[in-house]
């Protein structure tokens, strides 16, 4: 079975200091990996997915995440944050998402920004 | 192009009564989605349509019924809210089986409070 483990729920930093998101996974066969971001009071939007190929995966805002099979990980990372980057993120894994089958969240973590 | 609309986007039951949520998308997609979120627990998958004509029960679908009523609406109905349905409720929709990469698309949600 899939699992996907967020590892802390809420993280804080300082605008322009960089942002670790951390993400493993639990998956038996070759997964599929995403990064979701939930603005307030808004749905969920994706940020990045890693399918296969390239490993170090690039999204929008900046964001980017790099896929470990070793370390069964996925962890968002981003250079230097914003005010504006403040969200709850959400990384997902499923065992193939080009079936109408079950994406995995994990439970989520707060980014928090301080000015 | 509204994307994934939902309706009502707050609603407050008292513990026994019903009601229907409604969602709706515009994008021609095969495959529809509800979620729960909940408070350290990211999404949980409730029901889920593959295509117009099916549905298939989730995570969690206990204290729930859904409607595909045609391609572009997907209903969600509580027939006798209890309190631990007090959640927000995500609509999603994605392109389907066969369609390649499967990327879900989500609504903004309902907050729903049971008493």
């Amino acid at each position: 079975a899939q699992s996907v483990t967020q590892l802390g729920s809420h993280v804080s930093v300082s605008e322009g200091a960089l942002v670790l998101l951390r993400c493993n996974y639990s998956s038996s066969v070759p997964p599929y990996l995403f990064w979701y971001v939930q603005y307030p009071n808004q749905g969920l939007q994706l940020l990045l997915k890693y399918t296969t190929g390239a490993t170090l995966v690039k999204g929008i805002n900046g964001f980017e995440a790099e896929f470990k099979k070793s370390e069964t990980s996925f962890h968002l990372t981003k250079p230097s944050a914003h005010m504006s980057d403040a969200a709850e993120y959400f990384c997902a894994v499923s065992d193939n998402p080009s079936s109408a089958s079950k994406i995995i969240f994990g439970s989520g973590t707060r980014l928090s920004i301080r000015p | 192009n509204a994307g994934v609309t939902q309706t009502p986007k707050f609603q407050v039951l008292k513990t026994g009564q019903s009601m229907t949520l409604q969602c709706a998308q515009d994008m021609n997609h095969n495959s529809m989605y509800w979620y729960r979120q909940d408070p350290g627990m990211g999404l949980r998958l409730i029901y889920y349509s593959a295509s117009e004509g099916t549905t298939d029960k989730g995570e969690v679908p206990n204290g729930y019924n859904v409607s595909r009523l045609n391609k572009r609406e997907f209903s969600l109905r509580l027939e006798s809210a209890a309190p631990s349905q007090t959640s927000v409720y995500f609509c999603a929709s994605s392109e389907g089986a066969g369609r390649g990469y499967n990327e879900q698309f989500f609504g903004p949600g309902t907050r729903l409070t049971v008493l």
